[in-house]
């Protein structure tokens, strides 16, 4: 059974800091790997979408890689400002070859960036 | 942008009630989700639908659940006898194929009391 783990829970940073947030997966047979933003009480915002094939994907200030033999993914935020704070959901999609896949989301990480 | 719309933004039922919470999925996606997410726990998978079927269900999608799609526009979810625990913020989502990435909409949080 895949299991999504992101580290750290919570993370809180000045202003102008780049930042790493990490994801974890059991099992490498995954489609594709998807991080979201999510603000409280808010819906899901895809920020980005990587391939099994892709190593990585950026937008903007943000850059994502996959390993998938290693099982990790890492979102990069490049000079972090208030307006990114709200919580990152890494989510793997797996699933039988002949069937329904489906997402397996981390339980996220809660980012807040300081001014 | 295309985005996946949800009503209602709030729903308040009483235990024992039935709920509907609607979507409107992205016009040209072929693909439906639900997922729920419990205050303060992972986002969870509850049933997708392809073809005005269900493809596949987690083991919290019992009887009590149902999904619709009633006509070209509409996805539902209904909760037959809603209980305490089926308080959640609901999502839907849906996607153009099974591996392209999903749009979710802003889901519907669901106060059972």
């Amino acid at each position: 059974k895949q299991e999504v783990t992101q580290i750290p829970a919570a993370l809180s940073v000045p202003e102008g800091e780049n930042l790493v947030l990490n994801c974890s997966f059991t099992d490498s047979a995954i489609y594709n790997l998807q991080w979201f933003r999510q603000d409280p009480g808010k819906g899901l915002t895809s920020l980005l979408l990587i391939q099994s094939s892709q190593r990585e994907q950026t937008s903007g200030r943000l850059n994502a890689s996959l390993d998938k033999s290693s099982g990790r993914s890492t979102l990069y935020i490049a000079a972090s400002q208030p307006g990114d704070s709200a919580t990152y959901l890494c989510a793997v999609l797996d699933g039988p070859l002949q069937g329904a896949q489906k997402l397996v989301f981390g339980q996220g990480t809660r980012l807040t960036i300081n001014p | 942008e295309p985005e996946v719309t949800q009503t209602p933004s709030h729903q308040v039922t009483q235990m024992g009630q039935e709920v509907i919470l609607r979507c409107v999925p992205i016009s040209n996606h072929l693909y439906f989700y639900w997922y729920r997410q419990i205050l303060g726990q992972k986002v969870e998978f509850l049933v997708s639908f392809y073809n005005n079927e269900i493809s596949e269900k987690s083991e919290i999608f019992d009887d009590q659940f149902s999904v619709e799609r009633p006509d070209g526009s509409n996805f539902t979810l209904k909760i037959r006898s809603t209980k305490l625990e089926d308080s959640a913020m609901y999502f839907c989502a849906s996607s153009p194929t099974t591996t392209y990435g999903y749009t979710f909409g802003s889901g519907t949080r669901l106060t059972v009391v």
